[in-house]
């Protein structure tokens, strides 16, 4: 059964940098089927694509964070993370790993996501 | 970036049909997709590519995309159904080419 669950800190400091890991079981995070994103949600907010790898390193960023983010793929631990430098209070938020796909018409279909994780943002 | 409008609140009573708009230019030449999350919990893709529905979802879930406008469709709601709903589309010509919309929360009366 495909599971996808993420970790890392729930609290980091403003100007601090957050670090997370989702963990994928059920299916090799190495298939040429599939891509993997972030994706956040503010309190009572909406949804936020972050980005998304492909199996061979190929990354897409939202602009918005672009400058801030990484997301980096270790298929040898079946994991991918994600690193967001100099958070402010803005980027306090649910954050979830998901898996895409694509179809006939269209890519980054999130068929299956983490639990989400907490993050904080505050000193 | 390419933007997605959904009502904030939509509410119907049990049995009843309910509609959730996504607004965007041109989205009928876009996939669009849609997510159900219930409190606490992660989002569930509900329909996909405008109008089919991955396996394991209800018949009662269906999708249309036309003009400027997505519509997601539940018919017969139930009380399990109150949920928030968002919308997403892929713009692959654009930088930015994963969006959702800011979702609308389904109350059943």
């Amino acid at each position: 059964q495909l599971q996808l669950q993420e970790s890392g800190p729930g609290l980091v400091k403003p100007s601090e940098t957050l670090s997370l890991t989702c963990t994928v079981s059920g299916v090799s995070i190495s298939s040429t089927t599939y891509y993997w994103g972030w994706i956040r949600q503010p309190p009572g907010k909406g949804l936020e694509w972050i980005g998304s790898i492909y199996y061979s390193g190929s990354t897409h960023y939202n602009p918005s964070l672009k400058s801030r983010v990484t997301i980096s793929i270790d298929t040898s631990k079946n994991q991918f993370s994600l690193i967001l430098s100099s958070v402010t209070a803005a980027d306090t938020a649910v954050y979830y790993c998901a898996r895409g796909y694509c179809s006939s018409s269209s890519c980054l279909i999130f068929d299956y996501w983490g639990q989400g994780t907490l993050v904080t943002v505050s000193s | 970036s390419y933007v997605l409008t959904q009502p904030p609140s939509v509410s119907v009573a049990p049995g009843q049909t309910a509609r959730i708009t996504c607004g965007g230019n041109n989205i009928g030449s876009k996939s669009v997709h849609w997510y159900r999350q219930k409190p606490g919990q992660a989002p569930v893709l509900v329909v996909y590519d405008d109008s089919d529905r991955p396996s394991g979802i209800p018949e009662r879930f269906s999708g249309s995309n036309s003009g400027n406008t997505a519509t997601l469709t539940i018919n017969r709601v139930e009380a399990g159904d109150e949920a928030d709903y968002s919308c997403q589309v892929w713009d692959s010509s654009s930088d930015h080419p994963v969006v959702f919309g800011g979702g609308t929360k389904l109350t059943v009366l």
